[in-house]
């Protein structure tokens, strides 16, 4: 599986742009970008995800490099609510849709 | 919304004793998985159904684990005997299909204890 790189921890101060980043420089040119996160005690949940161009939902934004080897998570103003654990993930298609979890970057929101 | 459902939310059960987790996945959805998340870490995919089949269970412990989908909607998880490796989290998730670009819902988890 081709491998993503997040830093572990993040910190954000509530109602300001907080930019999640992402490495990976294996990924194949059919692989899909995901981004899942897990609130405190709660499964993950879906926020977005990508292929080659740049994408906007009512969650976040994905900005994805040129040449595909990295992307950021944007979320436009974070509140309290947003502070979770965030995963990259690669996709491969006709791979059963499979997701292969990595640790994650925790983002704390500070009031 | 539509949610995924998992039950029990907790159990605490003795090494060496039978356990059973339940999960009935969104309605519609063809494809169902299992998850086990350790303290820490991200989840691991256990097992994945397409329908009543099963499409991966290579990360699947199967000399204890075994899992079930018998007419392709709810799925049963098994561990027998339990571990005191076992205690995890144990995650249900279902898509519309396993083709394509469709996102997974997760239930909320059964977290299991193992004493």
């Amino acid at each position: 599986d081709a491998k993503t790189t997040q830093p572990n921890s993040m910190e954000s101060n509530e109602e300001e742009p907080v930019h999640l980043p992402c490495n990976h420089s294996t990924i194949s040119g059919t692989d899909y970008i995901h981004w899942y996160r897990q609130l405190p005690s709660q499964g993950p949940e879906y926020v977005i995800h990508g292929l080659t161009s740049n994408v906007n939902n009512r969650m976040a934004s994905l900005a994805i490099a040129e040449d595909r080897k990295s992307s950021t998570l944007i979320l436009h103003r974070a509140t309290l609510r947003d502070a979770a654990v965030y995963y990259c993930i690669l996709r491969r298609p006709n791979a059963g849709n499979m997701l292969t979890f990595g640790g994650g970057t925790r983002l704390m929101v500070k009031p | 919304e539509a949610e995924v459902a998992q039950s029990p939310r907790y159990k605490i059960t003795e090494k060496s004793q039978a356990v059973a987790f339940w999960c009935d996945p969104i309605s519609g959805h063809a494809t169902l998985y299992w998850y086990r998340q350790i303290l820490g870490q991200g989840p691991e995919l256990l097992v994945q159904f397409q329908d009543e089949s099963v499409v991966d269970d290579s990360q699947l412990p199967k000399d204890r684990f075994s899992a079930e989908r018998l007419k392709g909607v709810d799925s049963t998880l098994k561990i027998q005997p339990a571990e005191l490796g076992d205690s995890a989290m144990y995650l249900c998730a279902s898509s519309l299909t396993s083709t394509g670009s469709y996102e997974q819902y997760f239930g909320p988890g059964t977290r299991l204890t193992v004493t």
